[in-house]
């Protein structure tokens, strides 16, 4: 399978935990993006990567979300001290960045986080 | 910042009958794409529009970008009950900027 993987696909924790995600994009894709999507909402944006290098972040995000791509390829997204309102499903997208689907985004299955 | 309004919110038709979906952003678009997402599935995409009045069509899907880039649809002639799922627009401001913000979405549930 060549689409985009994430993992753990759910993760339950506790209030005040630490959690971290992984996002396995499309190789050669060099645009990466993390989503957060809630039950009955679209997704909203978290912050886009190109290549290795983070260019845009969610002014609403909370510093507790923080992400990397450190060689360019998979992506890490890590939420500090968690609270009950981060409960939500986590997606992770991307897009080739060049040719005529360049904009297109190929999303995951997105990881499920349950913070009790 | 941006917003991108969908309506209606939900939409029940009969198996066969036609359905539209509108967008509006409170900001002009670089760009817009469509995505469908079916129940406990993720986001796929549809299409994008670039051009301002910009017409595409894929089979029984019609796709609109309005003269002034700030309003879209989506209309499926003779719905089928492969169409159910969440239809989602999602606006590029553009001006150097990759955040592409979704609309709540469109439920569309088809009676067979």
């Amino acid at each position: 399978d060549t689409g985009v993987s994430q993992d753990p696909r759910h993760k339950i924790t506790k209030r005040g935990q630490n959690v971290t995600f992984r996002c396995d994009p499309i190789s050669e894709h060099n645009r990466l993006y993390w989503y957060r999507q809630t039950l009955g909402q679209g997704p909203e944006f978290l912050t886009y990567f190109q290549n290795e290098a983070q260019l845009e972040k969610s002014r609403l995000l909370s510093d507790r979300f923080s992400a990397e791509r450190p060689k360019g390829s998979f992506s890490t997204l890590e939420i500090q001290r968690t609270e009950q309102g981060d409960s939500a499903m986590y997606l992770c997208a991307s897009s080739p960045g060049w040719g005529r689907g360049y904009n297109e985004q190929f999303f995951g299955p997105g990881t499920r986080l349950t913070v009790l | 910042g941006q917003q991108v309004m969908q309506i209606p919110q939900y939409q029940h038709v009969q198996e066969g009958e036609d359905f539209t979906t509108y967008c509006n952003s409170s900001t002009t678009l670089s760009n817009i794409q469509w995505y469908k997402q079916r129940p406990g599935g993720h986001p796929v995409f549809l299409i994008q529009l670039v051009k301002s009045g910009e017409v595409k069509k894929q089979k029984r899907l019609t796709f609109q970008f309005g003269e002034a880039k700030k309003n879209s649809s989506l209309h499926i002639t003779a719905t089928q009950t492969t169409d159910v799922g969440t239809y989602f627009c999602a606006g590029h401001p553009g001006a150097g900027s990759y955040q592409l913000t979704f609309g709540k979405g469109t439920k569309l549930s088809v009676i067979p």
